[in-house]
């Protein structure tokens, strides 16, 4: 059982928005940055939001993040088929969970 | 351009102590602000962090893996090492390293390719 809480897959067409929600407390998410990861099959995670809503250097701006109280928001415009992976959520948690924690994933399609 | 890269047996027995070692090039782990952590991943399943350490050897760690982790850093070989003592068939997982930057808030910047280890008789 993961700490964050997220959809098990999203799915969409090709040039379509998806929206991937991250759901915690306020021990984790309400009091501490997020960031978001891309995990396309067989490889390492990658880091594509951070602090929220930055994109590193190299992410396209199609991919987007936002946080509201105990919640983050991953959304993804203009849909290809490359975008096909799972997306985690991650921030720190200061309670019971002491340290880095993680969403349970989300697989995106593209249909 | 950091790269990490991990090493270590991909086999080990039930009971035994699971030892992985993260080699760092492009950066040190010397350099101030960063944290290098272990974060596993078992078939299948999510992400889960095993801990940190940082450039002067403090280490956190995950409290539901706390009692059997140990991660140290040997700054003359650019390296940062895992051990996970008493590993049971639950151990078995993708092991990555990755550099943990602190921005606003902790995020993991670098990641390795990850090495699968197994528990197995």
């Amino acid at each position: 059982q993961s700490v964050l809480t997220q959809p098990p897959s999203v799915s969409a067409a090709p040039g379509q928005k998806v929206t991937i929600s991250c759901s915690g407390n306020s021990s984790n998410i309400g009091n501490n940055y997020v960031s978001w990861y891309q995990q396309l099959s067989g490889t390492a995670p990658k880091l594509l939001i951070y602090d929220n809503n930055k994109r590193p250097s190299g992410i396209p701006d199609r991919f987007s993040g936002s946080k509201s109280g105990t919640s983050a928001t991953l959304d993804i415009t203009g849909l290809q088929t490359g975008d096909e992976a799972d997306y985690y959520c991650g921030t720190w948690d200061s309670g019971l969970s002491a340290g880095r924690v993680f969403g349970g994933g989300t697989k995106l399609t593209v249909l | 351009q950091v790269q990490l890269q991990e090493s270590g047996p991909g086999l080990v027995k039930p009971s035994q102590t699971l030892s992985l070692t993260c080699t760092v090039s492009g950066g040190s782990v010397s350099s101030g602000g960063y944290y290098w952590s272990w974060i596993r991943q078992p078939a299948g399943k999510g992400l889960e962090w095993i801990g940190r350490i940082s450039t002067t050897g403090t280490t956190n760690y995950n409290p539901f893996l706390k009692s059997r982790v140990t991660i140290s850093v040997d700054s003359s070989k650019n390296q940062f090492s895992l051990r996970l003592s008493s590993v049971t068939a639950a151990d078995t997982a993708v092991y990555y390293c990755a550099r943990l930057t602190w921005f606003g808030g902790a995020t993991f910047d670098y990641w390795g390719q990850g090495t699968l280890v197994t528990v197995s008789s």
